[in-house]
């Protein structure tokens, strides 16, 4: 099945900096990979996603990279915000929304 | 915006009980997940619906747990009896139907501590 890995566990930055998080996926099948991002107590939210037909896809302050060669994704935050803090989850699913998660990334802004 | 809804919210228990949660998707979505996210873990898959129909419960835990959508819209996870391990927050999500891959939304969660 599929196993999705996730780097680093935990980032902290300066308030103004980047934040990158990167997830690689084992299976070639998974066409869709999406991040959440899960603040304490709450379920993960859908904050960007990226299909297989594309290379890269933008959101204001977010931005996502696929590399399908590599089987790697990656997450972009700029100009981070303290609310930015959080947990982020990369995934990756099938056709059929078998989705599989990475470990979690725990984000830290510091102001 | 539509959500989905999980009730309770918060559930201790003694181990050897019974637990249900309840999960209400959002109105129209045809795919229904149950998810069991361990305290710094990512959400691990219990059960998948289509409709009513089971798509996948590979790797829910079948001796102590159980999941049902009768009418195709909400849905009750059960586990009897509890144990200690069971302790963690169980998410619901859903997704609309067709040929997937689609956003699966999630609600709040249940977080059940046993005791």
């Amino acid at each position: 099945g599929e196993n999705v890995e996730q780097h680093p566990s935990t980032l902290s930055v300066q308030e103004g900096d980047s934040a990158v998080i990167k997830c690689t996926y084992s299976d070639s099948a998974s066409n869709y990979f999406p991040w959440y991002k899960q603040e304490l107590g709450k379920g993960p939210q859908l904050i960007i996603d990226i299909r297989s037909n594309v290379g890269e896809k933008k959101d204001q302050r977010i931005a996502v990279t696929l590399n399908k060669t590599a089987k790697h994704f990656s997450l972009h935050i700029t100009e981070t915000q303290p609310e930015d803090s959080a947990v982020y989850f990369c995934a990756a699913t099938r056709f059929i929304n078998d989705m599989r998660f990475g470990a979690g990334t725990r984000l830290t802004v510091k102001p | 915006e539509a959500e989905v809804a999980q009730s309770p919210r918060y559930k201790i228990t003694e181990k050897s009980q019974a637990v249900a949660f309840w999960c209400d998707p959002i109105s129209g979505h045809a795919t229904l997940y149950w998810y069991r996210q361990i305290l710094g873990q990512g959400p691990e898959l219990l059960v998948q619906f289509q409709d009513e129909s089971v798509v996948d419960d590979s790797q829910l835990p079948k001796d102590r747990f159980s999941a049902e959508r009768l009418k195709g819209v909400d849905s009750t996870l059960k586990i009897q009896p509890a144990e200690l391990g069971d302790s963690a927050m169980y998410l619901c999500a859903s997704s609309p139907q067709g040929p997937g891959p689609y956003e699966q939304y999630f609600g709040p969660g249940t977080r059940l501590t046993v005791t």
